[in-house]
């Protein structure tokens, strides 16, 4: 399998300009997360789905961001306007949803905002 | 709530020694799971192990090793004889239902760990 794929892995962009990153999970696969990491926060859950459908999304920052995950083969996260503060590197994990399972994470998208 | 702990921001060792990371984790939930994952270099977060909490059994994997003890709430992880290419950022996470009836993990801040050749 080719694991998590990550598109774009690097984006740089100006401030108030749409995002999209996008996730592929491993076929399979059940649940998929959305993270983002910064030095100063660490390692921080934005949203979690099982079976394609939002379990929980309050570690959604504010209403700029907004993922979706319209079938098992693909996610998307989107920030709408990126500010600065939104540089990080964002990463897609997916795994066997319900027992705690582990998570197999993408290479990550590196997103610069100037 | 839950948390976790990992109160060594950066170790530094020299090829040849042994090195122990500190986890430790706060839950009400009787049920869980923890987890170590490892993050080189090149970014991408690496499964190591997952252990749950109602097997205290310690694991040895080649040079690693996973000490688990309930008594303390610490799930510590010992790397024997370290190489450079143990370099990395390692992370201890928590999963129980207590975050709304799913497992959804919390992970610690990591540990950057230098091994020196």
């Amino acid at each position: 399998d080719a694991g998590v794929i990550q598109s774009p892995r690097h984006e740089v962009t100006e401030m108030g300009q749409e995002v999209t990153l996008r996730c592929k999970p491993i076929s399979g696969h059940n649940s998929l997360f959305w993270y983002r990491q910064t030095m100063m926060r660490g390692l921080e859950l934005l949203i979690y789905f099982n079976n394609n459908v939002p379990i929980d999304d309050s570690g959604m920052p504010e209403d700029r961001f907004s993922a979706k995950m319209p079938n098992a083969s693909f996610s998307t996260l989107k920030i709408q306007p990126s500010e600065p503060r939104d540089s990080a590197v964002y990463f897609c994990a997916s795994g066997y949803g319900g027992e705690g399972n582990e998570q197999f994470f993408g290479p990550g998208t590196r997103l610069t905002v100037l | 709530a839950q948390k976790v702990t990992q109160a060594q921001t950066e170790i530094s060792v020299v090829e040849k020694e042994d090195v122990t990371l500190d986890c430790v984790y706060e839950t009400r939930d009787t049920t869980y799971y923890l987890f170590w994952y490892k993050q080189p270099p090149s970014g991408e977060l690496v499964f190591l192990i997952r252990r749950n909490s109602f097997d205290e059994q310690n694991e040895i994997s080649g040079r690693y090793s996973w000490n688990f003890q309930k008594s303390t709430s610490s799930f510590n992880f010992t790397i024997t004889a370290s190489q450079v290419v143990d370099s990395a950022v390692y992370f201890c996470a928590l999963s129980d239902l207590l975050s709304g009836g799913s497992y959804i993990p919390t992970f610690g801040r990591g540990t950057s760990l230098i091994v020196h050749p």
